[in-house]
């Protein structure tokens, strides 16, 4: 299994561009979830999902929008990049017990 | 406002040493509080402590949740320097349709030989 996989690793956006943060699990797991960490700040969910078809807003969801087709795929959609989304975005998969999280994506806007 | 505090904010021991690391929450619809482990890169999960599983143990790291006092302690006995990164905790809450995951900013743990 490859786990929860992110791309891509790293990526430099000029303000006001858009661009979508792929994530990729091949665990089945049905939660899957979306955090950014600021240095020092721990981390912030943005978006979650409880299944295909299923997402709902976490605690910093402004200026991001995600979908969940399938089971397997969770992108993160950035509308408008501003500098305050730069940040190392982690995204997770779990099955409600403890969560798995992908190498990250590390995005400067500027 | 879901809270979660976390001390100290680093830590610097010797190889050998046992460390406690503290969390304390704030949250409605209390469901669970989970320790992480960071290195380099991603978190990896350690523990999940539940109002029915309230002390867990691996290996050298045990952690004990205390719903009355609302805090949680990370336990590490005979460190390594393996045991270097930084320990985060997160509380999950949920409630009318909700749900909030609301992490520390974790403690820095530097174990030197």
């Amino acid at each position: 299994n490859a786990g929860v996989t992110q791309t891509p690793k790293f990526r430099i956006l000029k303000i006001g561009q858009s661009m979508t943060l792929q994530c990729t699990q091949d665990m089945n797991h049905n939660y899957m979830y979306w955090y950014r960490q600021d240095p020092g700040m721990g981390l912030k969910l943005i978006y979650y999902s409880v299944g295909a078809g299923i997402t709902d807003k976490g605690e910093v969801p402004n200026g991001y929008n995600v979908s969940r087709s399938t089971t397997e795929d969770f992108p993160l959609r950035l509308e408008l990049a501003a500098p305050s989304q730069t940040s190392v975005y982690f995204c997770a998969s779990g099955t409600g017990i403890g969560q798995y999280f992908g190498p990250g994506t590390r995005l400067t806007v500027t | 406002e879901d809270k979660v505090v976390q001390s100290p904010l680093s830590l610097v021991v010797h190889e050998g040493d046992t460390v406690t690391l503290n969390c304390s929450y704030e949250v409605t619809n209390f469901r669970s509080l989970l320790w992480y482990k960071q290195e380099k890169k991603a978190p990896t999960f350690l523990f999940m402590l539940t109002s029915s599983g309230i002390e867990k143990k691996s290996g050298r790291l045990s952690s004990i949740l205390d719903k009355k006092e609302l805090s949680s302690i990370l336990n590490i006995t005979a460190t390594q320097t393996g045991d270097s990164a930084i320990y985060l905790c997160a509380v999950e809450s949920t409630g009318a349709g909700s749900y909030q995951l609301t992490f520390g900013k974790g403690t820095k743990l530097s174990v030197i030989p």
